[in-house]
């Protein structure tokens, strides 16, 4: 069974611009979430998204915004690139959002910003 | 709101040694917890889990107990090995309310194992 599948693995951007981060999720797994991680911060929440509707929001700048498609497969999009956005982007799918079952996780995006 | 406090690392061990990471979190009503691995350039693989008070999770010689009496969950393993140097995460679920379905981790514990 493949795993969840990120896309692409490394990204090297600019202050400015914007990037597009993809997730395709385990398959039958419906639920996808994004986290952000970096040295200083660790490991935090940005949204989870089911049925293509966001489902749950963390702390972050309306820069940060994502979707998912109906086949559960989830983009992320970050506008207006700051030097502070660089961090290893993960996504984690389940199999749905009202579960107390594990999120799995990719490898991530490591997203650079010079 | 909910968090997960983990003992400070870097942790270094000889082959063979036991271990101990602590962890211990804040939380209302009954969370899902869990331990993840990270190895280098990697994401988090799920180490174990336990979804209500007394649950002891266990996997690749690796335990945790879920104490609701004393908030913690702290992973243990008899004997290390090289391989097992990696970052590990304490993490917890809400399992209702608005949080619900976000993970909250722990900052982290690096662990290097000498052969």
């Amino acid at each position: 069974k493949a795993g969840v599948t990120q896309t692409p693995r490394y990204l090297i951007k600019t202050r400015g611009q914007q990037v597009t981060l993809s997730c395709s999720p385990i398959s039958g797994h419906r639920s996808v979430s994004w986290y952000q991680q970096t040295p200083g911060q660790g490991l935090q929440f940005l949204f989870e998204y089911f049925s293509e509707t966001q489902r749950n929001k963390g702390n972050f700048p309306g820069r940060f915004s994502g979707r998912q498609f109906s086949n559960s497969r989830s983009e992320m999009n970050v506008s207006t690139l700051e030097l502070g956005d660089s961090a290893l982007y993960l996504c984690a799918t389940r199999v749905g959002p009202y579960s107390n079952q594990p999120q799995h996780f990719g490898d991530g995006t490591r997203l650079s910003i010079l | 709101g909910n968090s997960v406090t983990q003992m400070e690392g870097p942790v270094t061990l000889s082959e063979e040694a036991f271990l101990t990471i602590n962890c211990t979190y804040t939380a209302t009503g009954y969370p899902s917890l869990f331990w993840y691995v990270q190895y280098p350039g990697e994401g988090l693989q799920l180490l174990l889990k336990a979804t209500k008070a007394d649950d002891k999770g266990s996997n690749k010689g690796f335990e945790a107990t879920y104490r609701k009496e004393t908030t913690s969950f702290h992973l243990e393993k008899g004997s290390v090995q090289v391989s097992d140097s990696a970052v590990y995460f304490c993490a917890l679920l809400r399992t209702s309310g608005t949080s619900y379905g976000k993970l909250t981790f722990g900052q982290g514990t690096i662990l290097t194992v000498h052969p």
